[in-house]
């Protein structure tokens, strides 16, 4: 069955360092894939997307994801982090019908 | 532009009660989804629906969850009877079209507690 995984359950960054989320899909064929973000109070949104394509997709408020096939994996990337970051992040593979969820990473930015 | 709008927000009620939660999507937007986000867990797709017609629905515990969009809009999930696991955060979700491409706009959600 297609899953996929998140490697950190919750992490936790001091303002202006770097971020780089793990995710790991188990599904052989092609994948279109997702990050999204539900910030405290809020609605889950989408912070970007990868269809085909440059493997390096950039998203809103500065994020970047990186499509390694090889790997399996699509991990979320800032190069400097601010205290409005503050949020839960999910990586979702859309493999053809429906978004399959990872578990989730909990990001908490310390000012 | 006004986003997936659904009630209540909350629902506490003890189990083998029941219990139905309302989506209104976006307007225009052809596909809806129920997706349950049980606490620590990311959301899992419940239901599809694509107008007034299931498109997935291999989720659903069909014993106890129902679920229906007669018109095409609005759309309602039940459950009956509840649960203790069925503690959980229930997502709507509408998109354009059932499409990848398509992005999904998701819901306040509705936090049910089963006691």
């Amino acid at each position: 069955a297609q899953s996929v995984s998140q490697h950190n359950h919750h992490v936790i960054l001091s303002e202006a360092a770097s971020l780089e989320l793990g995710c790991n899909y188990s599904y052989g064929g092609t994948v279109n894939l997702f990050w999204y973000v539900q910030y405290p109070g809020q609605h889950l949104q989408l912070l970007l997307k990868y269809f085909s394509g440059d493997p390096l997709v950039k998203g809103i408020k500065g994020f970047e994801a990186e499509f390694i096939k090889s790997k399996f994996s699509f991990n979320l990337r800032k190069p400097s982090v601010q205290w409005s970051d503050t949020a839960e992040y999910f990586c979702a593979v859309h493999p053809g019908g429906k978004l399959i969820f990872g578990q989730g990473t909990e990001l908490s930015v310390k000012p | 532009e006004a986003g997936v709008a659904q009630s209540p927000r909350y629902k506490i009620i003890e189990k083998r009660q029941s219990v139905a939660f309302w989506c209104n999507p976006i307007s225009g937007h052809a596909t809806l989804y129920w997706y349950q986000q049980i606490l620590g867990q990311g959301p899992k797709l419940l239901i599809q629906f694509q107008n007034n017609g299931v498109v997935d629905d291999s989720q659903l515990p069909k014993d106890r969850f129902s679920a229906e969009r007669l018109k095409g809009v609005d759309s309602t999930l039940k459950i009956q009877p509840a649960k203790l696991e069925d503690s959980a955060v229930y997502l709507c979700a509408s998109s354009l079209g059932p499409s990848a491409k398509d992005t999904q706009y998701f819901g306040p959600g509705t936090r049910l507690t089963v006691l």
